[in-house]
């Protein structure tokens, strides 16, 4: 079964500094992935979403990711935070078998200290 | 170019009672898709409807239903609410199958049920 796992329930970076949150999926076939946002009292937001494409996908706000099959990585990075990326994110997996349905991790809140 | 909408925004239920929940999703989106967000379970798929048929199904009791008609609009109802059910109910649509290679799946902002 497809299942996706996200390291660190919350993230603490200074604005300006390194954005990392990190998903490792677990899949015996490279599944579909994707990082949504969420904004306190708001719906999901996609971010960025892999495809095979790429291994490298860039998405909205200055993220991006990195698909890392070795890895069974997805992991979200930003060069740089802003006071407005301060959000919840999920990563999100949907197998390539059975594409209908979205299986998201548990999320990682993101708070950005000035 | 209009949204997923989803009403009502919030609601508030007595335990036993049931529910409906309806959405809108963007024109000429035939895939609708609901999940149910809770603290402590997450995000958890509910069904996906395409072209008014069920096409897939989460783990969720026979208490929570939906249906998709002909103009793609879909609606949740939740029967014998139980406290348990108080969460974020959110929709999302895409142009065909959810999550597929070339379709970006659009979520509304939700409806909180709460139950009391």
């Amino acid at each position: 079964a497809q299942s996706v796992t996200q390291l660190g329930s919350h993230v603490s970076v200074s604005e300006g500094a390194l954005v990392l949150l990190r998903c490792n999926y677990s899949s015996s076939v490279p599944p579909y992935l994707f990082w949504y946002v969420q904004y306190p009292n708001q719906g999901l937001q996609l971010l960025l979403k892999y495809t095979s494409a790429a291994t490298l996908v860039k998405g909205i706000n200055g993220f991006e990711a990195e698909f890392k099959k070795s890895e069974t990585s997805f992991h979200l990075t930003k060069p740089s935070a802003h006071m407005s990326d301060a959000a919840e994110y999920f990563c999100a997996v949907t197998p390539r078998s059975s594409a209908s349905k979205i299986i998201f991790g548990s999320g990682t809140r993101l708070s950005i200290r000035p | 170019k209009a949204g997923v909408t989803q009403t009502p925004r919030y609601l508030i239920k007595t335990r036993g009672q049931q529910v409906t929940l309806s959405c809108s999703p963007i024109s000429g989106h035939r895939s609708v898709s609901w999940y149910q967000q809770t603290p402590g379970q997450g995000l958890q798929f509910l069904f996906e409807y395409f072209s008014e048929t069920q096409r897939n199904k989460g783990n969720f009791p026979g208490r929570f239903s939906g249906r998709q008609f002909s103009n793609s609009r879909s609606e949740m109802n939740v029967s014998t609410l139980e406290l348990g059910d108080s969460a974020l109910y959110l929709c999302a649509s895409s142009l065909e199958v959810a999550g597929g290679s070339g379709n970006t799946i659009y979520f509304g902002e939700g409806s909180w049920l709460t139950v009391v």
